[in-house]
């Protein structure tokens, strides 16, 4: 069954530096998310992306945040310069085609370690 | 806002049981439902969604949807140790072909051997 894949898996990095988190949508998926969890708290919604192009984001999602399709496969988060609270677990999902009842499948996500 | 609440638990039964995992929302304009399941440390794994009023029943999992008290429950027939996890409610929102998904903080389970 195709899968939705992110890379790392696990990122520890210092604060101030910039991260890029990997994912690999399902390969006939349109639509694409970013989401969040820290530690403890509810997945939050970060920014959705359709023709290349940001459709939505949330107050999370300020300018030190970017995402990017590059080559038509990749679908990348950017933290410009990270903060202790962007600790969180990063979770990618993609969806087929647009209704409400078309459902977003995960990736495992990739644990986002802030020093 | 638009919420979705959900009682964070830990409900607790013995294998076998059925265990009820409720769900509320205060947005009257949202159309369908979704159950995802996430162990500890995973991702979010997609149990079942609903859309109409009434119930779904795939399996042991039954989705159970009340537009009119803005209500959505999940039951699990025969509860396993396996089920334990933490049980997340989402609801999609429309936004031109977007449809973001607002989660509840979620409900552990445990099943008790």
């Amino acid at each position: 069954e195709p899968e939705v894949t992110q890379t790392p898996s696990h990122q520890v990095t210092q604060m101030g530096q910039e991260v890029i988190l990997r994912c690999v949508p399902i390969s006939n998926h349109l639509y694409f998310y970013w989401y969040r969890q820290i530690l403890g708290q509810k997945v939050e919604f970060l920014v959705s992306f359709y023709n290349n192009e940001i459709s939505e984001k949330s107050e999370i999602f300020d300018d030190q945040f970017s995402v990017e399709r590059p080559d038509g496969s990749n679908f990348t988060l950017k933290i410009r310069s990270t903060k202790l609270e962007d600790s969180a677990m990063y979770f990618c999902a993609s969806r087929r085609r647009v209704g409400s009842n078309q459902p977003q499948h995960f990736g495992d996500g990739t644990r986002l370690s802030i020093l | 806002q638009k919420e979705v609440e959900q009682n964070s638990g830990p409900l607790s039964v013995p294998e076998g049981a059925i265990a009820s995992l409720n769900c509320t929302y205060s947005d009257r304009g949202s159309q369908s439902f979704f159950w995802y399941r996430q162990y500890s440390g995973k991702s979010p794994e997609l149990i079942m969604f609903i859309y109409s009023n009434g119930d779904k029943e795939d399996g042991r999992f039954t989705a159970q949807l009340n537009k009119a008290s803005q209500y959505v429950s999940l039951l699990i027939r025969d509860s396993q140790p396996s089920d334990s996890a933490t049980y997340l409610c989402a609801a999609p929102h429309p936004r031109g072909s977007n449809y973001k998904l607002t989660f509840g903080k979620g409900t552990l389970l445990t099943v008790n051997p």
